[in-house]
């Protein structure tokens, strides 16, 4: 089973760039999140989804967009890159009580 | 705001020990708990799910209980191997309808030295 898959691993952004960090699941689920972790201030939610069509804000959600058109994929879209976006991010997906799953997570360095 | 601490920061100990990870949470309306497992540079593992109605859940040499009145979690790891070294990371969920927005402590981070 594939579970969460994130693209790309590793990405280097120039400051002012855009891009998209892809998120997909094979596992049916309702619910999909990002998050962004950094040392110091652990895991924190940037905006999640509970179902095709419906997205919602977390606790970090500026400079960073989402849709959610498919039930598989949930993208990331950073609008314009900034070096305060420095992190490592993660994808999860779960369906109602069931238990967390992560991908392997984005390394995304702003210069 | 949920916030949530996680006693001891790091732990080191000698193969074999048996040790508890403490986590407490400052919102007791909590709908479940999970405990997750992170090895450096991936991903976050599922480890245990306790819901808000129950007072442990376990898992081979794992053990989680919660205290919801209190606010407090526990992870107890028994007969510790090297292969446990790894952060570990507790998160309460706040409503079943707050799909996967969870809120994480920083971890405690483990090493069990052969």
């Amino acid at each position: 089973n594939a579970g969460v898959t994130q693209t790309p691993k590793f990405q280097v952004l120039k400051t002012g760039q855009s891009m998209t960090l892809q998120c997909a699941q094979d596992m049916n689920h309702e619910y999909m999140s990002w998050y962004r972790q950094d040392p110091g201030m652990g895991l924190r939610l940037i905006h999640y989804s509970v179902g095709a069509g419906i997205t919602d804000q977390g606790e970090v959600p500026n400079g960073y967009n989402v849709s959610r058109s498919t039930t598989e994929d949930f993208p990331l879209r950073l609008l314009s890159a900034a070096p305060s976006q420095t992190s490592v991010y993660f994808c999860a997906s779960s369906y109602r009580q069931s238990p967390l799953h992560f991908g392997n997570g984005t390394r995304l360095t702003v210069t | 705001k949920q916030e949530v601490t996680q006693i001891p920061a790091a732990l080191s100990v000698p193969e074999g020990e048996n040790l508890v990870l403490n986590c407490s949470f400052t919102d007791s309306a909590i709908y479940n708990l999970q405990w997750f497992r992170q090895d450096p540079g991936k991903g976050l593992t599922s480890l245990l799910l306790i819901q808000s109605s129950q007072r442990e859940q376990t898992s081979g040499r794992l053990n989680a209980s919660l205290d919801k009145s209190s606010g407090r979690s526990t992870l107890y790891i028994a007969a510790s191997q090297p292969g446990d070294s790894a952060t570990y990371l507790c998160a309460p969920k706040r409503r079943e309808t707050s799909g996967s927005r969870l809120t994480f402590g920083e971890g405690t981070q483990l090493t069990v030295n052969p």
